[in-house]
C-alpha cells in the first residue's frame, strides 16, 4: 500500500535557526496536506497543496510540493518556541480522499 | 461552539472491559473519521465514514465497532479491552472536495489496565 515517509524524526534547533521537513510518497499524491500538533494537542490543518511545482506561504512557513507530486516539503524561517509540536504530512491513500495516510510527523523542538 | 468535540477525554479501564467514546461534529461535513495515534505519535486511520455509511474500515480488530446515527455524530465503541489498545484516539471530520483538510477532535486518551 501506499507509503508516506517523512524526515527528519526529531529537530531540534535554537531559535531563530531555521527548520525543514521532508516528506516522500512512494505513490503519486493528488493532493499533499501539512498538520501540527501540539505536545499534548491534536492535529491542526496548516494548508493543502495540489498542483505541481506549487509553493505556498503562511509567514514564516513555506510549503512546497514537487513536480512529480511524490514529495513535498515544510520550511520554517527563524524559528519560535511558538513553533514547537510535531509536523506531519498526509496524502489521500491508496487514491481515496477517505483515508489520509499520515507520514510518521517531524518532532520539532526550539531551544529558547 | 467546538467544532469536533469527543468525549471522555480521559478513560482509564481494566482489561476486558466494554468502552464507548463519542465524537460529534457542527462543522456540516459529510465524513467522519477514527483514527488511532500511538506512543509513537503514528496516526493510523481506523475508519472513514461519508454521510453515516462505511467507507474504509483498515483491518480493525471486530472488537472496535463504529456507529453513525447521523453524519453529524461518530462514536466508537470497543469490546474486551485489552492492553495494547491503549492509546489516543482521535475523532475527525471532513467535507469531500474542500480545500480545508481534516478537523480533529482533541482526542480521548485510553489507557487500559
Amino acid at each position: 500500500g501506499q507509503q508516506v515517509m517523512q524526515i527528519p524524526q526529531y529537530q531540534h534547533v535554537q531559535e531563530g535557526e531555521d527548520f525543514t521537513t521532508y516528506c516522500n510518497s512512494s505513490t503519486t499524491l493528488s493532493n499533499i496536506q501539512w498538520y501540527k500538533q501540539r505536545p499534548g494537542g491534536h492535529p491542526v490543518f496548516l494548508i493543502q497543496l495540489v498542483k505541481s511545482g506549487e509553493v505556498k506561504k503562511q509567514k514564516r512557513l513555506t510549503f512546497q510540493f514537487g513536480e512529480a507530486k511524490k514529495n513535498s516539503s515544510l520550511h520554517i524561517t527563524a524559528t519560535q518556541t511558538t513553533d514547537v509540536g510535531t509536523y506531519f504530512c498526509a496524502g489521500p491513500g491508496g487514491g481515496s480522499n477517505y483515508k489520509l495516510t499520515f507520514g510518521k510527523g517531524t518532532l520539532l523542538t526550539v531551544n529558547p | 461552539d467546538t467544532a469536533v468535540s469527543q468525549t471522555p477525554k480521559y478513560l482509564v479501564t481494566q482489561m476486558g472491559n466494554d468502552k464507548s467514546i463519542k465524537c460529534e461534529q457542527n462543522l456540516g461535513h459529510d465524513t467522519m473519521y477514527w483514527y488511532k495515534q500511538d506512543s509513537k505519535k503514528f496516526l493510523k486511520i481506523m475508519f472513514s465514514y461519508n454521510n453515516k455509511e462505511l467507507i474504509i474500515n483498515e483491518t480493525v480488530p471486530n472488537r472496535f465497532s463504529p456507529k453513525s446515527p447521523d453524519k453529524a455524530h461518530l462514536n466508537l465503541h470497543i469490546n474486551s479491552l485489552e492492553l495494547g489498545d491503549s492509546a489516543v484516539y482521535f475523532c475527525a471530520s471532513s467535507q469531500e472536495g474542500g480545500p480545508h483538510g481534516y478537523t480533529f477532535g482533541s482526542g480521548t486518551r485510553l489507557t487500559v489496565v
